[in-house]
C-alpha cells in the first residue's frame, strides 16, 4: 500500500531563518505530487506541484520554493521565512489520472516568531 | 472569480441524525467534485468523488449529491455517530487543479 511521510510535525523558527520541508512517499511510481499551505480560518491553498522530477509549477508568488530531486521526494525551502509564511503546510500525493484524489500526509505545523 | 462557498458556522447535531452540509461554487465547471474529511491537526482523508454526469453517490452512512444546474453539492451523514466529529471539504477541479473550500465543522453530540 501506498504511504506519504512528512517531517517534521512541528517547527519554530525565527524570522529570517531558511527552511527545509522535506516529503516522501513509498508504493508508487510517478506520482503527483503537491504542497498546500491551510491558514489559520482559510482554505488549502496550492504552493507547488509536480508531474516529474525536476519539473515544478509554482501557484503562488512568494519567498518559498519547492524541488523535487527523486520520483518520490518533495522539498519545499525558503531561503529567509517571514512572519506571514506560517501555517500548517501539507504535502500531497496523487496518480496521474485526473480525477484521482489527493493523499495527503500529517502536515507540518510551522510557527515563525 | 472563482468561489467555493461552505458553511463557516460548525454544525451540531444530536448523535443518530442525518447531518447535511453544503457546498456551492461559482464559475466553475467541474468535471468531478470531492469530499474530504479533516480532523485537528491532521491532513484532509479523500471520502468520496462523484462525476458531473452522477446525481447520487453513497459510501456507507455517507451520501453525496452533485447539482451541476444550482451548483451544489450536497453532503450527507446518517445515523451521525460523535466519531463523525470532524471538519468536511469539499473540493472541485478547475483549471486543472484541485480546488478546496474552506470546510464546515460537524459537532456530534451523544
Amino acid at each position: 500500500s501506498q504511504t506519504i511521510h512528512q517531517w517534521p510535525a512541528t517547527l519554530v523558527q525565527p524570522v529570517g531563518s531558511p527552511l527545509s520541508l522535506e516529503c516522501t512517499v513509498e508504493g508508487t511510481s510517478n506520482p503527483n505530487l503537491y504542497w498546500y499551505r491551510q491558514a489559520a480560518g482559510r482554505g488549502l491553498q496550492l504552493l507547488f506541484y509536480s508531474v516529474g522530477i525536476g519539473q515544478i509549477s509554482s501557484e503562488v508568488p512568494q519567498n518559498l520554493s519547492a524541488s523535487r530531486p527523486q520520483d518520490r521526494q518533495f522539498i519545499l525551502s525558503s531561503k529567509k521565512l517571514l512572519l506571514s509564511d506560517s501555517g500548517f503546510y501539507l504535502c500531497a500525493w496523487s496518480s496521474w489520472t485526473g480525477d484521482s484524489p489527493l493523499h495527503f500526509g500529517n502536515g507540518t505545523r510551522l510557527t515563525v516568531t | 472569480s472563482q468561489k467555493i462557498e461552505q458553511n463557516s458556522e460548525a454544525l451540531n447535531i444530536q448523535e443518530g441524525k442525518t447531518a447535511t452540509l453544503t457546498c456551492n461554487y461559482t464559475n466553475y465547471s467541474p468535471a468531478y467534485l470531492q469530499w474530504y474529511r479533516q480532523d485537528p491537526g491532521r491532513g484532509p482523508v479523500f471520502l468520496l468523488l462523484i462525476r458531473e454526469n452522477e446525481k447520487e453517490k453513497r459510501k456507507e452512512r455517507l451520501k453525496v449529491t452533485f447539482d451541476t444546474t444550482l451548483k451544489q453539492s450536497l453532503f450527507h451523514i446518517t445515523a451521525s455517530q460523535p466519531a463523525d466529529s470532524a471538519t468536511y471539504l469539499c473540493a472541485l477541479e478547475g483549471n486543472n487543479r484541485l480546488a478546496f473550500g474552506k470546510g464546515n465543522q460537524v459537532v456530534v453530540i451523544p
